[in-house]
């Protein structure tokens, strides 16, 4: 079955740390895996998206790293904002025909001052 | 560039009412999505429409939820009779294109409440 799992669940650091945020991932065939950052009552927005043949992308304080073998991914955020609280989520999406997005359910963020 | 719209915001009604939500997408978006957000929960694919046609609607539950898109822009999404269980958050998104690299682009959600 097409899954993705992120963890921790939620994460509480102090402003100006960095952290990292695990994404696991059965998705089979792959196209591709996004990052997205969803603020409490807005919609998600997109932070990167990776293909298979690429292993790291920066946006910002935003790295994503991706392990097409392994099926993994992380997003490292370096020294966090208090604006970056959050949750953020992995979506892959299927290859082939079918092409479907299998959603994580996140990582809820927390940056204390 | 304007955003994807919906509204109202928030809705609070008693199981067996009725609701419907609104969504304006960008402006020439031929593709527009309907999910459902359950607290602490990912999104979750309702109907996905290409123009004014359904290109999957497997995950709805079409014996109480449907879904229109006249002309290919505004979409409505009502659900009738509403559940206990349908309390979440309804996010609407749109983008250029349905392919694998294409962009979703979502608008604020409307966090329904049934009591």
């Amino acid at each position: 079955k097409n899954q993705v799992e992120q963890s921790p669940q939620s994460l509480i650091i102090l402003e100006g740390k960095n952290c990292t945020l695990q994404c696991n991932y059965t998705v089979s065939p792959f196209s591709n895996l996004r990052w997205y950052k969803q603020d409490t009552g807005r919609g998600p927005v997109s932070l990167t998206i990776m293909t298979f043949s690429e292993n790291t992308k920066s946006n910002g304080r935003y790295t994503a790293t991706l392990d097409a073998d392994t099926k993994q991914s992380s997003l490292h955020i370096t020294a966090s904002q208090l604006s970056d609280s959050a949750s953020y989520i992995c979506v892959v999406r299927e290859g082939g025909s079918n092409y479907q997005l299998i959603w994580g359910a996140g990582t809820k963020l927390i940056i204390k001052p | 560039e304007a955003g994807v719209a919906q509204s109202p915001r928030y809705k609070i009604i008693e199981k067996r009412q009725s609701v419907a939500f609104w969504c304006n997408p960008i402006s020439g978006h031929a593709t527009l999505y309907w999910y459902q957000q359950i607290l602490g929960q990912g999104p979750k694919l309702l109907i996905q429409f290409q123009n004014n046609g359904v290109v999957d609607d497997s995950q709805l539950p079409k014996d109480r939820f449907s879904a229109e898109r006249l002309k290919g822009v505004d979409s409505t999404l009502k659900i009738q009779p509403a559940k206990l269980e349908d309390s979440a958050v309804y996010l609407c998104a749109s983008s250029s294109r349905g392919t694998s690299g294409t962009e979703q682009y979502f608008g604020p959600g409307t966090r329904l409440t049934v009591t």
